[in-house]
């Protein structure tokens, strides 16, 4: 099983949507999640990080499910600029030396 | 702040041929990394180092060499390039400590042909 497996996608769905994502983790005392945001043929730049209790930056939702082992991200209202790969990244056990990177999901918001 | 600077940006090779991928960064942060990203893949640690003069393997460490002299530069090192080596290649850095948020540079687009 990978550390860290996400859907690949391609996920097209039309401007004004919303859409939702998961990330699952193998290793159970992971301790740090995130979602980083990916454009075409540019450098991955942090999007949010996850916090335990949920967490959310504008249009953005991010939720930890520590039983399930998953992370998600809603995005609402859908723009044409969210057009991005997303990445799931988890830190731990041990340390948060290094970081471990999912294949990332591609979403296209479709005018 | 210039942040995070990789050069070059495009490089093509030969088989055999080796080079060094330069990674600079002006924020001062300890930690800094080598990552290469294949088509439709997850970025994949190649060396990392927490601070001058330390240096450790990552997940994909073999082909490759690092040297951290200074906290400002993280040079990779392709010995014999071979077809397998084609990738994408970022540097990112970040602040020990908390949340370890990566910043990365544009990369370097390699190919051995």
């Amino acid at each position: 099983r990978k550390e860290v497996e996400q859907d690949p996608g391609p996920f097209n769905v039309p401007e004004g949507a919303t859409v939702a994502f998961n990330c699952t983790y193998s290793n159970s005392a992971s301790q740090s999640f995130f979602w980083y945001r990916q454009d075409c043929r540019k450098e991955p730049k942090l999007l949010m990080s996850v916090y335990s209790s949920g967490n959310e930056d504008g249009r953005f939702t991010a939720q930890l499910n520590r039983a399930s082992q998953y992370i998600s991200l809603l995005i609402r209202d859908s723009k044409l600029s969210d057009s991005a790969t997303y990445l799931c990244v988890v830190i731990g056990p041990f340390g948060n030396e290094k970081l471990t990177f999912g294949t990332g999901t591609r979403l296209t918001i479709i005018p | 702040n210039a942040g995070v600077t990789q050069t070059p940006k495009f490089r093509i090779l030969k088989i055999g041929q080796s080079m060094t991928l330069q990674c600079t960064q002006d924020m001062n942060h300890n930690y800094m990394y080598w990552y290469r990203q294949d088509p439709g893949m997850g970025l994949k640690l190649i060396y990392y180092s927490v601070g001058a003069g330390i240096t450790d393997k990552g997940e994909v460490p073999n082909g490759y060499n690092v040297s951290r002299s200074t906290t400002e530069d993280f040079p990779l090192r392709l010995e014999l390039a071979a077809p397998s080596q084609t990738s994408v290649y970022f540097c990112a850095s970040s602040v020990p400590g908390g949340q370890n948020i990566q910043y990365f540079g544009a990369g370097t687009r390699l190919s051995v042909l």
